[in-house]
């Protein structure tokens, strides 16, 4: 089926720090890819989106390339700030009707929690 | 532009009581999903309309749960009558036609079941 997987938390960092937050899909087909974060208190919203192989989206530092030859989407980020706390789902599109048409449901990933101290 | 809009915001009730929460996508979108999050369950799909009309509502946990969109603005979702397990926060999203994948979240209504 449609599934993603992402590295399981919490993770803790010091500001400044690279952060990695793997993501694997199941590769049916060539699906679009997200990387959605929550703010304390706040509802998701999309941090950034992939459509194709090789794609690399990107957005407020942080970046993740699409790659299909180990069905990964990791997100990545130079150097992370303290606002950078959240918890962050990577997710794919899931859900196809009986014709074939998907209407926007998507899978996601468990999240991870990323907490930044000074 | 106005995003998602959900009512109440917190909601505290006695078990066994009717709660209904409320949520306003944004104007255009055709897509609305119902999502609850704990810290045991994390984030799950309760149901989605598109276009008004309910595509999936697999993720509904029992009877209990009905959820209603009677026009392009407004939706509900209902628990009749309500357990402490309830407690959560629940969300509502919405997307558009040509990004559909693209969810635009609310809130949240945060609901405690005493």
């Amino acid at each position: 089926g449609n599934s993603v997987t992402q590295m399981e938390g919490p993770v803790t960092l010091s500001e400044e720090a690279f952060l990695t937050i793997n993501c694997t899909y199941t590769a049916t087909g060539y699906p679009s890819l997200f990387w959605y974060v929550q703010y304390p208190g706040e509802g998701l919203q999309l941090l950034l989106k992939a459509t194709k192989a090789d794609d690399k989206g990107s957005n407020k530092g942080f970046e993740a390339t699409y790659r299909k030859e180990t069905t990964s989407f990791h997100l990545e980020k130079g150097s992370v700030q303290v606002s950078d706390s959240a918890v962050y789902f990577c997710a794919r599109p899931s859900g196809l009707s009986a014709g074939g048409t998907s209407y926007g449901k998507l899978t996601f990933g468990q999240g991870t929690i990323l907490t930044v101290h000074p | 532009d106005a995003g998602v809009i959900q009512s109440p915001r917190h909601e505290v009730t006695e078990m066994g009581q009717e709660v209904t929460l409320r949520c306003k996508p944004i104007s255009g979108h055709n897509s609305l999903f119902w999502y609850r999050q704990t810290m045991m369950r994390g984030l799950e799909l309760l149901i989605y309309f598109n276009n008004n009309v309910p595509i999936d509502d697999s993720g509904m946990p029992e009877d209990r749960f009905s959820a209603k969109m009677p026009n392009a603005s407004f939706s509900t979702l209902k628990i009749q009558p309500s357990e402490p397990r309830d407690s959560a926060v629940y969300f509502c999203a919405s997307s558009p036609l040509g990004r559909r994948h693209e969810q635009f979240f609310g809130p949240g209504t945060r609901l405690t079941v005493l």
